[in-house]
């Protein structure tokens, strides 16, 4: 069973599109993180959450604690946006923390 | 900031050798991590400190694997003996509990076991 579920697996998009990433848990949190990694490796953290929303640039991040849910949004897609997207819950108990297991997009010119 | 800095960058190794991964975190961060990612499990958690103290090491695979952080600018994660399925990338990330939490990581150190 695993703790973090996100969806799509795979998504293509065409430059300018809005692009939209879920993540669904099951446990009570404290706090989401959003990773980036790139297709060279590097991982990039993008926004902490522990409720409501976040908007950095082109990317904004939102949570529903209730629903045990947040999104990723991505407005106005560009190719150096191609990248894989992972969702990082920390439980409000115990110290373990639970890993999506990553949205890998394209982004086509 | 030079960042969090991880060496080595790239290693290829023998099975059953010892094997050392380095980390420097960010001067001042109170959090240190080790990841591991590999294609069959994506990005996993294998241990992390606050101020130098291990927190959860419920993620390190097995008694081969071990992680010091003698003090707050170095740590280390050595894996002895080496096998094959330790192949992955391990991710060194390192964070400042007054910053957000955000969490800023090393570029990897890419180890190969053959």
């Amino acid at each position: 069973k695993n703790e973090v579920e996100q969806s799509p697996q795979n998504l293509t998009a065409q430059e300018g599109e809005f692009i939209t990433i879920n993540c669904s848990y099951s446990v009570g949190i404290s706090a989401l993180h959003w990773l980036q990694q790139h297709p060279g490796g590097g991982i990039v953290s993008l926004f902490m959450l522990s409720s409501g929303k976040k908007k950095h640039g082109r990317l904004i991040a939102t949570i529903n604690i209730q629903e045990k849910h947040s999104s990723l949004h991505i407005t106005a897609s560009h190719p150096r946006d191609s990248a894989v997207y992972i969702c990082v819950v920390l439980p409000n108990t115990g110290n373990q923390f639970y890993f999506g297991t990553g949205t890998s997009l394209t982004v086509i010119p | 900031d030079a960042g969090v800095i991880q060496s080595p960058r790239h290693e290829v190794t023998e099975m059953g050798q010892e094997v050392t991964l380095r980390c420097k975190p960010i001067s001042g961060h109170d959090y240190l991590f080790w990841y591991r990612q590999t294609m069959m499990r994506g990005l996993e958690l294998l241990i992390y400190f606050n101020n130098n103290v291990p927190i959860d090491d419920s993620g390190m695979p097995e008694d081969r694997f071990s992680a010091k952080m003698p003090n707050a600018s170095f740590s280390t994660l050595k894996i002895q003996p080496s096998e094959p399925r330790d192949s992955a990338v391990y991710f060194c990330a390192s964070s400042f509990t007054g910053s957000g939490n955000t969490i800023y990581f090393g570029e990897g150190s890419w180890l190969t076991v053959v």
